[in-house]
């Protein structure tokens, strides 16, 4: 079965870190970039950080830029986001999800986990 | 950044309407838009890619157009499940952006 499975939310105080982790499996985890995107409570979604498939290529909102920080364990199908300096406003679900390239161009987002909550708060 | 404008944002309709959403882009796209559904409580769920591609799965009432920076999701004969938030999202650019959702709700 293809799925993307997340945890590592919980809650926290603004000013610290937590670390979000996605397992893969069903599916060839290290020939797909894998995206971050999160949803704050009752809005939209929000892209935050892509992983290529070639590990070196990494690309971040600038709402998270020099904050977060995206890696990759391909022995472990394991994709983890690391967020530092947490904020109120980072408040959301946060969804890992596998990009598929079109043949044309572009990508589409074809396999979304369930999401794992991630609550800053004093 | 390019920028998606969705509308509207939500609407009211009933079971058996056509329902049209549209989406703009803030500069051209070509066809690299997609759009996706999404249920209270789950994550989204791709419906059709490059502007108007069905995703294997998806029933064929929904259909998408456009190219550009102009583009439309259509639901023909809408039924009970298809009362969701639907999401357009252009993948041109690696920093991908989404419009800011369309909301159908039951008249």
């Amino acid at each position: 079965q293809v799925q993307l499975v997340e945890s590592g939310g919980g809650v926290v105080q603004p000013g610290r870190s937590l670390r979000l982790s996605c397992v893969a499996s069903g599916f060839s985890f290290n020939t797909y970039a894998i995206h971050w995107v999160r949803q704050a409570p009752g809005k939209g979604l929000e892209w935050v950080a892509l992983m290529w498939h070639d590990d070196v290529s990494q690309y971040y909102a600038d709402s998270v830029k020099g904050r977060f920080t995206v890696s990759r364990d391909k022995s472990k199908n394991t994709l983890s986001l690391q967020m530092n300096s947490l904020r109120a406003e980072d408040t959301a679900v946060y969804y890992c999800v596998r990009a598929s390239r079109l043949k044309f161009g572009g990508d589409a987002f074809d396999i979304w986990g369930q999401g794992t909550v991630v609550t800053v708060t004093s | 950044d390019i920028q998606m404008t969705q509308s509207p944002s939500s609407l009211s309709a009933s079971v058996g309407d056509r329902v049209t959403i549209t989406c703009r882009a803030s500069e051209t796209i070509s066809v690299y838009l997609n759009w996706y559904q999404q249920k209270p409580g789950k994550a989204p769920n791709l419906l059709i890619y490059a502007a108007s591609t069905l995703q294997s799965g998806v029933p064929s009432r929904f259909s998408g157009s456009g190219s550009g920076t102009d583009f439309t999701l259509t639901i023909s004969n809408l039924q009970p499940e298809d009362f969701a938030t639907y999401y357009c999202q252009q993948s041109y650019t690696t920093r991908v952006t989404f419009g800011g959702g369309t909301k159908i709700e039951i008249k």
